[in-house]
């Protein structure tokens, strides 16, 4: 099955500095890579997602990179905010997205300090 | 809010005694997820539904059992409950399966086992 190692653990950043999280995947046939942020007692909601025919998809402050050949992907978030504060959490589609369930990193804990 | 009712918020038990949590997705949604959050292992993939079969299975112990029902709602029955099963269990949904079908999570239900 689909396994996702997500790096690093934490991350802590000055405000308006950017941020990188980066995660590999096993599965090659996964094609679905979305990313949510959870902040603490909360769901964990989706701020953006890439499919593999495409290398990067951009919204606002946040970047999603893909390397399929390297199977792994990058969120990038600029001008970093105290409200960017929160758990990440990398995931890709199993199976090659036959069912649609996600397969998640252990997340990363972002720590945007004023 | 995501749409997705997840109840009851909190659940304390004792060892050995069985649970269930139940899920109502969101409106038109027929897929429904269940995962598992505890503090060190991220988020675990239980089981998927679809129109009310199961289609995929994750790292669900045998003592935990699931069901989808004829009016899309879920529930997860987790029975000889240990200390260990002490997490947050969060049900999410997709309007249908396979890739790209955004998955919404609800906000979770606390089990706590003492």
């Amino acid at each position: 099955g689909e396994n996702v190692e997500q790096h690093p653990s934490t991350l802590s950043v000055q405000e308006g500095d950017s941020a990188v999280i980066k995660c590999t995947y096993s599965d090659s046939a996964s094609n679905y890579f979305p990313w949510y942020k959870q902040e603490l007692g909360k769901r964990p909601q989706l701020i953006i997602d890439i499919r593999s025919n495409v290398g990067e998809k951009k919204d606002q402050r946040i970047a999603v990179t893909l390397n399929k050949t390297a199977k792994h992907f990058s969120l990038h978030i600029t001008e970093t905010q105290p409200e960017d504060s929160a758990v990440y959490f990398c995931a890709a589609a199993e199976d090659g997205g036959s069912q649609g369930n996600l397969i998640f990193g252990k997340g990363t804990k972002l720590s945007v300090k004023p | 809010d995501s749409g997705v009712t997840q109840t009851p918020k909190h659940l304390i038990t004792a060892t050995g005694q069985r649970v269930t949590l139940r899920c109502s997705p969101r409106s038109g949604d027929l897929s429904v997820y269940w995962y598992q959050q505890s503090l060190d292992q991220g988020l675990q993939f239980l089981i998927q539904y679809y129109n009310g079969e199961e289609r995929a299975k994750g790292n669900i112990l045998e003592r935990f059992s699931a069901q989808q029902f004829p009016d899309l709602h879920s529930e997860l029955n987790l029975s000889s409950l240990e200390l260990g099963d002490s997490a947050l269990y969060f049900c999410a949904s997709s309007l249908l399966v396979g890739t790209g079908n955004t998955i919404y999570f609800g906000e979770g239900s606390w089990l706590t086992v003492v």
